[in-house]
């Protein structure tokens, strides 16, 4: 079945620096990359859609400039998360498709812990 | 636009009985739902889906869930419960066409032994 990794899957930096997290499709190109957060004992939330080679939709709510999504290639896509602060700790995940009527698949998740 | 609610965000059962998790959405056009399990500090595992055709689906570990379209309903059932089958559960809708997820709120099935 088709797998997708993240990568860390714990990261804790401090207030003030920023922190990428790498999404991969291990065995298929994936067209469509979803990124997705979760805060404790509460569903997912996604927070933006990002196509290979074109900029990434936000949804209503999540700061573009302080959540920076790049989708480079059809394998990866990187959520960066800058100047972050102690709010910004949460659960991010990954999920990736091949595209419009193909299933998603998600990723294992990292979490983030900003002290 | 679409949505999901899971009635019930703690449901405890005891080791053999009878799971029931409870999923109703709302969709403007014909969904795709699924039923994903979450396991402490992990990603999701998707353990059904339905899409079309069969509105009984039957999914991993012996969980099944019915697609009801009049009372917009995809309640998650397993006849015996396992101590492994404690974790949240979570119900998700997409447009049809996989894109889009709309996540519950989740249930936390606690299994007593």
């Amino acid at each position: 079945g088709a797998v997708v990794s993240q990568h860390p899957s714990r990261v804790i930096c401090k207030s003030g620096t920023s922190v990428k997290i790498e999404c991969r499709s291990l065995d298929f190109q994936a067209t469509t990359m979803f990124w997705y957060r979760q805060f404790p004992k509460q569903s997912l939330m996604l927070m933006a859609t990002s196509n290979e080679g074109s900029k990434a939709t936000y949804e209503q709510g999540v700061e573009k400039d302080k959540f920076l999504i790049n989708h480079a290639s059809l394998t990866l896509s990187t959520l960066t998360v800058t100047s972050a602060h102690p709010e910004d700790s949460s659960f991010y995940i990954c999920s990736a498709t091949g595209g419009p009527g193909y299933e998603q698949y998600f990723g294992p998740g990292t979490r983030l812990t900003v002290t | 636009a679409q949505s999901v609610t899971q009635l019930g965000s703690h449901v405890s059962v005891s080791e053999g009985a009878l799971v029931l998790l409870r999923c109703n959405y709302s969709s403007s056009v014909p969904p795709y739902l699924f039923w994903y399990v979450q396991y402490p500090n992990q990603g999701l595992q998707l353990l059904l889906k339905y899409t079309t055709g069969a509105t009984l689906v039957k999914g991993i570990n012996g969980f099944e869930a019915e697609f009801k379209k009049s009372e917009t309903s995809f309640h998650l059932t397993k006849p015996s419960a396992h101590m492994s089958d404690a974790a949240e559960y979570f119900c998700a809708v997409s447009e049809g066409n996989f894109n889009k997820f709309y996540f519950g709120s989740g249930t936390k099935l606690n299994v007593k032994p």
